[in-house]
């Protein structure tokens, strides 16, 4: 069966460390890969995406994300965190002939001072 | 760019009662999104319209729930009758077109409460 998973729930973070989120699928081919951030009371936004070609993709925000085909990995890093990235941080998935977007369950971000 | 409209952001009502709840998407797309979070179940897909039609609803959870876009511009969500379960963050989204290469643009949610 085709899934997305987020191992971390919740992760702490001081602010200006890095912060890695992890994200594996399972799926027959490559599908297309998604990071979308949803702050406190508001819509989700993407942050980055993944078609093909550079497996290293650079988003908004200073959030950049890698594809390893070997691993069914897109883990989303960014090197210096700031209070504002204090977020829940969705995963998300789609086949390149369908509409569906298949989201994991989601890592909330706190960022300590 | 006005991005995807909501409303309303925020709607409590008493079981039993009917909620509808309005999306105008981005002009120019031509796919629409339904989708309901809660903490137990994350984010759902509820239901998909391209070109205004309704394409796949296998996600509406019961026929209390209902969907309509009459035109390009305007969808609704309706709920009728309401229980306690369906309190949720209701999410209405839009894309360019319904392949999987186009971002879908969230709008801001509307919370309902049903007490």
């Amino acid at each position: 069966a085709q899934s997305v998973t987020q191992p971390d729930i919740h992760i702490t973070v001081s602010e200006g460390a890095s912060l890695e989120l992890r994200c594996n699928y399972s799926y027959g081919a490559t599908p297309y890969l998604f990071w979308y951030v949803q702050s406190p009371g508001q819509g989700l936004q993407l942050l980055l995406k993944y078609f093909s070609g550079d497996t290293l993709v650079q988003g908004i925000k200073g959030f950049e994300a890698e594809f390893k085909r070997s691993q069914s990995s897109f883990n989303l890093r960014k090197p210096s965190v700031h209070w504002s990235d204090a977020a829940e941080y969705f995963c998300a998935v789609a086949l390149s002939n369908d509409y569906k977007l298949s989201f994991g369950a989601g890592t909330t971000v706190t960022v300590r001072a | 760019d006005a991005g995807v409209i909501q409303s309303p952001r925020h709607e409590v009502t008493e079981m039993g009662q009917e909620v509808t709840l309005r999306c105008k998407p981005i002009s120019g797309h031509n796919s629409l999104f339904w989708y309901r979070q809660t903490m137990m179940r994350g984010l759902e897909l509820l239901i998909y319209f391209n070109n205004n039609v309704p394409i796949d609803d296998s996600g509406m959870p019961e026929d209390r729930f209902s969907a309509k876009m009459p035109n390009a511009s305007f969808s609704t969500l309706k709920i009728q009758p309401s229980e306690p379960r369906d309190s949720a963050v209701y999410f209405c989204a839009s894309s360019i077109s319904g392949s999987g290469l186009n971002e879908q643009f969230f709008g801001p949610g509307t919370r309902l409460t049903v007490l």
